[in-house]
């Protein structure tokens, strides 16, 4: 069964333009993971966050953690056609033995 | 090219029937997980081995199981096979240690299985 949701569940934009996905979840938590997807493909690891982190960044990808409210949210800036992909969050138990995924946000980035 | 690899990358086969998943992590990882994506359940996270040893195990049903041979390579074994059991299935491997790590999973390009 599934722990996270994406909302949405499709986004679709203009290369230049930033895209917003958000994440959230029911229980507690370890650490937050953000992947990408591209179509039928592996998935690609882009980023983790630990429960006890807010904020961070990696390139142009910003990820936040708000644990009060059990919600993630993974921001792509100056977004690019090849960010077209589908994007899962990712959750990690707190005692670290269990992983849920999202049911994933599919973004679009026209050119 | 994750450095990750997976045999076969499609595998047809009718229900009832039994079939083997085999993966080869990236050279110096210890940790292997699989991961079956289907368009009903979506992504689920099946188990983790650790050098050799189960450490983590998520939705994985009976019918299923895995191991992790000496070399680190690992087999995950799909028994009395039904039609819901169609899927992708991944392989990820990590540098990690004992539970999910927290390093980062370094995927597979899959095996898409279909059960007739």
């Amino acid at each position: 069964s599934q722990q996270g949701e994406e909302d949405p569940q499709a986004l679709s934009i203009q290369e230049g333009e930033n895209a917003t996905m958000n994440c959230s979840y029911k229980t507690s938590i370890n650490n937050l993971q953000w992947y990408r997807q591209n179509s039928g493909r592996g998935l690609v690891h882009l980023i983790l966050i630990r429960s006890n982190e807010r904020e961070k960044h990696s390139g142009r990808l910003r990820v936040t953690l708000d644990t009060s409210k059990k919600s993630s949210s993974l921001l792509i800036t100056a977004s690019r056609a090849a960010d077209t992909a589908s994007y899962f969050c990712a959750t990690v138990s707190y005692n670290n033995n269990d992983m849920r995924f999202g049911a994933g946000t599919r973004l679009t980035v026209k050119p | 090219d994750s450095g990750v690899t997976q045999t076969p990358k499609h595998l047809i086969t009718a229900t009832g029937q039994r079939v083997t998943l085999r993966c080869s992590p990236r050279s110096g990882d210890l940790s292997v997980y699989w991961y079956q994506q289907s368009l009903d359940q979506g992504l689920q996270f099946l188990i983790q081995y650790y050098n050799g040893e189960e450490r983590a195990k998520g939705n994985i049903l009976e019918r299923f199981s895995a191991q992790q041979f000496p070399d680190l390579h690992s087999e995950l074994n799909l028994s009395s096979l039904e039609l819901g059991d169609s899927a992708l299935y991944f392989c990820a491997s990590s540098v990690g240690t004992s539970g999910i790590s927290y390093n980062e999973q370094f995927f597979g390009p899959g095996t898409r299985l279909t059960v007739l």
